[in-house]
């Protein structure tokens, strides 16, 4: 299985809101509602942001939404803090007792 | 406080073998599965293999399939990666993380990464 699809890239400035995309298939974003996405700041380990499509783990800002329509999962970060800059990786369930991740969006605060 | 932390990274030839540890605290070790996740130099993550809370299931990225086996000692609060016929393309950064208990296939804690190098 192919990895799913991200934009390279994303820029928005403090304040505003910036959507990233993450694209696969019917075979495993748009066939499970188990879509997660992580943040990952320059050398440290990723941090969960959101799961299940649209769910926050504790202590992750409200700041931070998830979404999914057909095979298109989406993340939206508003309110955007200089803090925020950082490369953001969508995951999806597989479908054959695997993991897919995206190749990855590195966000940045103007 | 859940953590983390992996060892036994380093730097070896193109055929040879490595074991990766992840010791685990601040959780019931044994009621969650576990999950190693690779990042290559410069590049994305990489889903490589999940173990079940028991040991007794485990699933594997085909690009790892017969070479890479993950065990797990929950008396030790540890799953392993043992790594063989290891290649160039395997190079990378390996984080232990834990599994959710959500059962969403989300892994919501990560070791800080243990660094493997493969090369002549």
């Amino acid at each position: 299985q192919s990895a799913l699809t991200q934009p390279p890239s994303a820029s928005g400035s403090p304040g505003q809101s910036v959507t990233i995309s993450c694209t696969g298939t019917s075979s495993d974003v748009g066939g499970y509602n188990y879509v997660s996405w992580y943040q990952q700041h320059p050398g440290k380990a990723p941090k969960l942001m959101i799961y299940g499509v649209n769910q926050r783990p504790s202590g992750v800002p409200d700041r931070f939404s998830g979404s999914k329509s057909g095979n298109t999962a989406s993340l939206t970060v508003s309110g955007l803090q200089a803090d925020d800059e950082a490369d953001y990786y969508c995951s999806s369930y597989g479908g054959s007792n695997n993991v897919i991740f995206g190749g990855g969006t590195k966000l940045t605060v103007l | 406080e859940v953590q983390l932390l992996e060892s036994g990274g380093g730097s070896v030839q193109p055929g040879g073998s490595l074991r990766l540890s992840c010791v685990a605290s601040g959780f019931n070790f044994n009621n969650y599965g576990m999950t190693w996740v690779r990042q290559a130099p410069g590049k994305g993550l990489e889903w490589v293999s999940f173990i079940g809370g028991g040991g007794g299931t485990t699933f594997y990225a085909d690009s790892v399939k017969g070479r890479f086996t993950v065990s797990r000692d929950n008396s030790k609060k540890t799953q392993y990666l043992q790594m063989n016929s290891l290649r160039v393309e395997d190079t990378a950064v390996y984080y232990c993380a834990k599994n959710s208990a959500s059962g969403t296939k989300s892994f919501d804690y990560w070791g800080q990464g243990t660094l493997v190098t493969v090369s002549s």
